[in-house]
């Protein structure tokens, strides 16, 4: 069973830049593109990141996805940090089957 | 405006069923590839299911757990989805949202699949005696 794992919670100062990690389980994570959603306190998730590195419309730049081959990892990058950022993000890929596979999940702390 | 509204979620017992509505509207469903995502209390997220659109075939693929037991439809002349839910058990308790699929790829007879797009406010089920 293809896994995704994500770090449970990473904190970092507004300000200032934090990367989240993806780390497939098996097989190449480029195999199938990356998604990164974000879910703040009480609401829905939305879409911040697709096809591993393209951000929807009214998304700031400051959110960036790359992936790493080598590691078979990809990566959310928020940069310049602010509270409202404070939320759980996810990553999400398919297995060979085509199913969706989400990340456990990180919190991301802004203090 | 794309939205999606989730409805018909409510307290069943172990066993029982249930019919998830999630009525679309901002955008042509029809042509659209749709996917149920839950989210038990506390959780992560879970993909449920997606259907896709009648020119593409309008098939269905379930996550493992599910397979057997939940049946996602269409009613493209309503614009709403549906997940039929059988045999529940308590471990289905969550959250559950509908959302639009961003349009795969396709090429050499290969999807390549873009994740959830636009995402509605869920409905709550909860399975308990």
């Amino acid at each position: 069973n293809f896994m995704l794992t994500q770090p449970h919670s990473v904190s970092e100062s507004p300000g200032k830049t934090v990367t989240i990690s993806c780390t497939g389980s098996s097989g190449s994570i480029a195999s199938n593109y990356v998604q990164w959603y974000q879910q703040r306190p009480g609401s829905a998730p939305t879409t911040v990141i697709y096809e591993d590195n393209q951000r929807p419309s009214g998304v700031p730049d400051r959110f960036s996805g790359s992936i790493d081959s080598s590691s078979n990892s990809a990566s959310l990058t928020i940069s310049g940090l602010k509270t409202e950022d404070e939320a759980d993000y996810y990553c999400q890929s398919y297995d060979s089957s085509n199913q969706g596979v989400f990340g456990g999940g990180t919190k991301l702390t802004v203090l | 405006e794309v939205q999606l509204v989730e409805s018909g979620g409510g307290l069943v017992k172990p066993g029982g069923s249930l019919r998830l509505s999630c009525a679309a509207s901002g955008f042509t469903f029809s042509n659209a590839w749709m996917s149920w995502v839950r989210q038990a209390p506390g959780k992560g997220l879970e993909w449920v299911g997606r259907i896709k659109s009648k020119t593409d075939g309008g098939t269905t693929d379930y996550a493992a757990p599910v397979k057997g037991r939940f049946t996602i439809s269409r009613d493209d002349s309503k614009n709403t989805l549906y997940l039929q839910m059988n045999s529940l058990k308590t471990e289905d308790t969550a959250v559950y949202y509908c959302t639009t699929d961003r349009v795969p790829g396709y090429s050499y007879g290969v999807y390549y699949y873009y994740g959830m797009d636009v995402w509605g406010q869920g409905t709550t089920v909860t399975v308990s005696s």
